[in-house]
């Protein structure tokens, strides 16, 4: 069985650019939720979609944004990208709801220079 | 404001040896607590869960302590090993009664076992 998948595994972007992160989790699993993880924050959850609807987002500014498409796969967005963006973004699914049992792909690695 | 803190932020423990790593949360609607185990260039993974009606759970060498008077939960590792060396993370979330769909993490555990 296929775990979660994102993609690309890294990125190198420019401050002011823009970038979409691409998420696809385990079949059958239509919750997915995305974590920033950084050295002096941890783990800081971003948003929730559950059936291409955002259930609870967390305390980030706008750029911040992302979507979820009938097939449960999901995509993130930041856009005028800042320094402090660097960080390794998660994309986690589960079957249930609400919430249990996240697994976690291995995510995106974002640098910002 | 931190609803989960866990300490200590590292640990060394010689092979064979038992590795505690310990959590408090504040918010008393938190129903769930998993412990996640994360390696290097890798995305955490499940490792054990706990919900409140039940103060202890073991699986295999790990054993998850529950104190729901104390708001604690701690995670025990018995005979640690090499290859258990990396960075554990607890977390809690709301399930049943209202979920706000998302896990809070404390800030991890880096895990050193020495052989």
């Amino acid at each position: 069985k296929a775990g979660v998948t994102q993609t690309p595994r890294y990125l190198i972007k420019t401050r002011g650019q823009q970038v979409t992160l691409s998420c696809s989790p385990i079949s059958g699993h239509r919750s997915v939720s995305w974590y920033q993880q950084t050295p002096g924050q941890g783990l800081q959850f971003l948003f929730e979609y559950f059936s291409e609807t955002q259930r609870n987002k967390g305390n980030f500014p706008g750029r911040f944004s992302g979507r979820q498409f009938s097939n449960s796969r999901s995509e993130m967005n930041v856009s005028t990208l800042e320094l402090g963006d660097s960080a390794l973004y998660l994309c986690a699914s589960t079957i249930y709801s609400p919430g249990y049992g996240y697994t976690f792909g291995s995510g995106t690695r974002l640098t910002v220079v | 404001q931190q609803q989960v803190k866990q300490s200590p932020q590292s640990l060394i423990v010689q092979k064979g040896g038992i590795s505690i790593i310990n959590c408090a949360y504040e918010n008393t609607a938190f129903d769930y607590f998993p412990w996640y185990q994360q390696f290097p260039g890798k995305g955490p993974a499940l490792l054990i869960a706990i919900r409140p009606d039940v103060s202890e759970k073991k699986e295999g060498r790990f054993t998850i302590s529950f104190n729901k008077s104390a708001k604690q939960f701690s995670l025990h590792i018995m005979d640690s090993q090499p290859g258990d060396s990396a960075t554990y993370f607890c977390a809690a979330s709301i399930g049943s009664g209202g979920s706000n769909y998302k896990l809070t993490f404390g800030k991890g555990t880096l895990l050193t076992v020495n052989p």
